[in-house]
């Protein structure tokens, strides 16, 4: 199985700041890579699609970066309505194993 | 308005049968690989299972494979997951979410939480 491990499990930022997260694959999987968000409460929510595409309707201070086995999902400038977790999920191969996830605090 | 809407959860012992559904609307349903996810409260997500637009090809995660079967009703636009043999493990909220043709899941449900008692 291809194992997804992300880096921070948490972070705390202000608002304004510009935050990384990074996630990084057991083995190589090109741009397969997808993005999400979780708000508290709620189910996920698709930013980031094929390693670096934003999804319609995402703010654009969303992005994503990397192939192979690293990649990077950065937010420009943070808003208060970023307080969420993110996971990153590989589409590569079966199991489509997530990220533990990265709790974003503001 | 596109939507996926689940329904079945509940409270189950450990051992026993459950049947998820979940209803598609406002989008091409049979067009779509679907998918379940779970996640326990207070953890991260788990991918549970895949099936592609005819049923004709299935894929599980090796926790629930034998135990959990994945189908769908184009005609009815609907989406299922047969929970046999509940453990206490698996108790999560599932949700029910379409795969785009870019692979990533597009479309989500807003979950059905299954509770399995030992």
């Amino acid at each position: 199985d291809i194992q997804m491990t992300q880096s921070p499990s948490s972070l705390s930022a202000s608002v304004g700041a510009r935050v990384t997260i990074t996630c990084r694959a057991s083995q190589n999987i090109n741009h397969f890579l997808n993005w999400y968000q979780q708000k508290p409460g709620k189910a996920p929510n698709l930013l980031i699609y094929l390693g670096s595409n934003l999804q319609t309707g995402v703010p654009s201070r969303f992005s994503g970066s990397g192939s192979g086995t690293e990649f990077i999902l950065t937010i420009s400038s943070l808003q208060p309505e970023d307080l969420a977790t993110y996971y990153c999920q590989q589409p590569y191969t079966t199991p489509k194993i997530f990220g533990q996830g990265t709790k974003l605090e503001i | 308005e596109v939507q996926l809407v689940e329904s079945g959860g509940g409270w189950v012992q450990s051992g026993e049968s459950l049947r998820l559904s979940c209803a598609a609307s406002g989008f091409m349903f049979s067009r779509n690989w679907m998918t379940w996810v779970r996640q326990v409260p207070g953890q991260g997500l788990v991918w549970v299972a895949d099936i592609n637009q005819d049923g004709s090809e299935k894929k599980y995660v090796d926790s629930v494979k034998g135990r959990f079967t994945i189908s769908r009703d184009n005609a009815k636009r609907s989406l299922y997951l047969q929970m046999n043999s509940l453990r206490s493990e698996d108790t999560a909220t599932y949700y029910c979410a379409a795969l785009n043709d870019l692979d990533a899941l597009d479309i989500w449900g807003q979950g059905t939480m299954v509770t399995v008692s030992s």
